[in-house]
This record gives structure tokens, C-alpha cells and sequence, in this order.
């Protein structure tokens, strides 16, 4: 059973292009987060879904920002006209309905330039 | 709103002595509390939970006291091991199945 796979590892986009993060959950898992790790701090949510459905984006900036999680396929994390100050590590995580830990992945650095 | 609050951003001890690493929160509805550890690079990796119907629990090295009055745990490392120097998260899990991290500890263990 493969852990949480995150794709890329590393991105490097310019400012004002479009990110997109991939999140596949371990298998039998159906809950996805994801959290923003900005270099210095701790771990930030972001937003938190089931298949097909985005259960609280409390965390995620209002524009730009968006994430889903489909029926079939990994969950995206897109970042729209990128600036500098979304450089940072973005981690997922996944679990399966009613366990208590989640299982994180690598992780994908963002670097804009 | 910082739910789970670790007021130590770093910590060192030396090898074989205990690291006690605190964690507060705020939020009276959470059902679980864990401690992830993370290493640079790499994703945070489950270490040991708690209930909150619980006070203690022990997994070898690592044991985590809850004292639910106080809104307060602590995750302690006996012996300590330079392998254990790591970034340590407690998160707090509500009803709701959501996940609320601290900023993290830095423990170094010195040789």
C-alpha cells in the first residue's frame, strides 16, 4: 500500500502563472487535507474534502486558491497568478473515514520567481 | 485563531536526558490529540495519540500525558537520541474530523 504521493516535489513557476499541486490519498482513504508550511512557521490549514465535496476551505485565501477532490483521480491544489509569497511547502495529507491519524505525503515546494 | 498553541519554537537536550515538549489548546470539542514528528524535506510522520477520554498513553520511548483542566499535553522522550531531533507538531482532532496543527517544536538532542 503505497503512502500519500505528491506531485512534484519541486515546482518552480513565474509570477503570474498557474500552480497545480497533485495529491493522491492512500488507497481506501477519503478524506484529503492540505496545509501550507511557509518557511519559519508551522503547519497551516488550508482546506479539507471528501470525494466530490469541499467539507472547509476556512484556511484557503479567497482568490486564487482553489482545490478539489474528484471521484476518480488525485486532488488538486491550483494556485492562479502565482506571487512570491505563496512560495512554500504545501503538504497533504489523507485518512480513511472514522481513524484517528492522517498519513502525510512529501510534500511540494513552491518556488515563484 | 491559533486553536493549538506550542509557545517553544526549539528545544534542545542532551542525549539520554528526557525532552518534554508542551502543547495548549483552546478548543474544549477536540476528541483526539496526536504529535507528528517532521524531519527537513519531508512530510510529517505520525508518532503517538491520545484520546480525550484518556490522561496518559506510552509507546516505547514517547508518552503523552493530557491534562484536560489545564487544556494542556506534553509529549516526553525518555531517553532522548539524536535521531529524535526533529520538528515536533501536536494537532488536536474535533468531531468534525478536522485537524488543528501547532507551529511546532525544534527539538535537537545533542550527543
Amino acid at each position: 500500500n503505497a503512502g500519500v504521493m505528491q506531485n512534484p516535489r519541486h515546482l518552480v513557476r513565474r509570477r503570474g502563472q498557474e500552480a497545480r499541486l497533485r495529491c493522491s490519498p492512500m488507497k481506501g482513504h477519503s478524506h484529503v487535507y492540505w496545509y501550507r508550511q511557509l518557511p519559519e512557521e508551522g503547519l497551516k490549514f488550508m482546506v479539507y474534502l471528501q470525494k466530490e465535496n469541499i467539507i472547509d476551505e476556512s484556511g484557503m485565501p479567497k482568490e486564487r486558491f482553489s482545490a478539489e477532490f474528484p471521484k476518480e483521480g488525485p486532488s488538486i491544489l491550483r494556485i492562479q497568478q502565482v506571487v512570491r509569497g505563496d512560495s512554500a511547502a504545501y503538504f497533504c495529507a489523507s485518512s480513511p473515514s472514522g481513524w484517528v491519524e492522517a498519513f502525510f505525503g512529501q510534500g511540494t515546494r513552491l518556488t515563484v520567481v | 485563531d491559533q486553536q493549538v498553541k506550542q509557545n517553544s519554537p526549539s528545544l534542545s537536550v542532551q542525549e539520554g536526558r528526557i525532552s518534554i515538549l508542551n502543547c495548549d489548546y483552546t478548543n474544549s470539542m477536540f476528541d483526539y490529540f496526536l504529535w507528528y514528528k517532521k524531519y527537513p524535506a519531508e512530510g510529517p510522520t505520525f508518532l503517538i495519540s491520545i484520546s480525550s477520554i484518556k490522561d496518559k498513553n506510552e509507546d516505547g520511548r514517547f508518552t503523552v500525558f493530557l491534562n484536560k483542566s489545564a487544556k494542556h499535553l506534553s509529549l516526553h522522550i525518555v531517553p532522548s537520541q539524536p535521531g529524535d531531533s526533529a520538528v515536533y507538531f501536536c494537532a488536536g482532532i474535533n468531531t468534525g474530523n478536522q485537524f488543528y496543527f501547532g507551529t511546532g517544536t525544534s527539538l535537537t538532542v545533542i550527543p
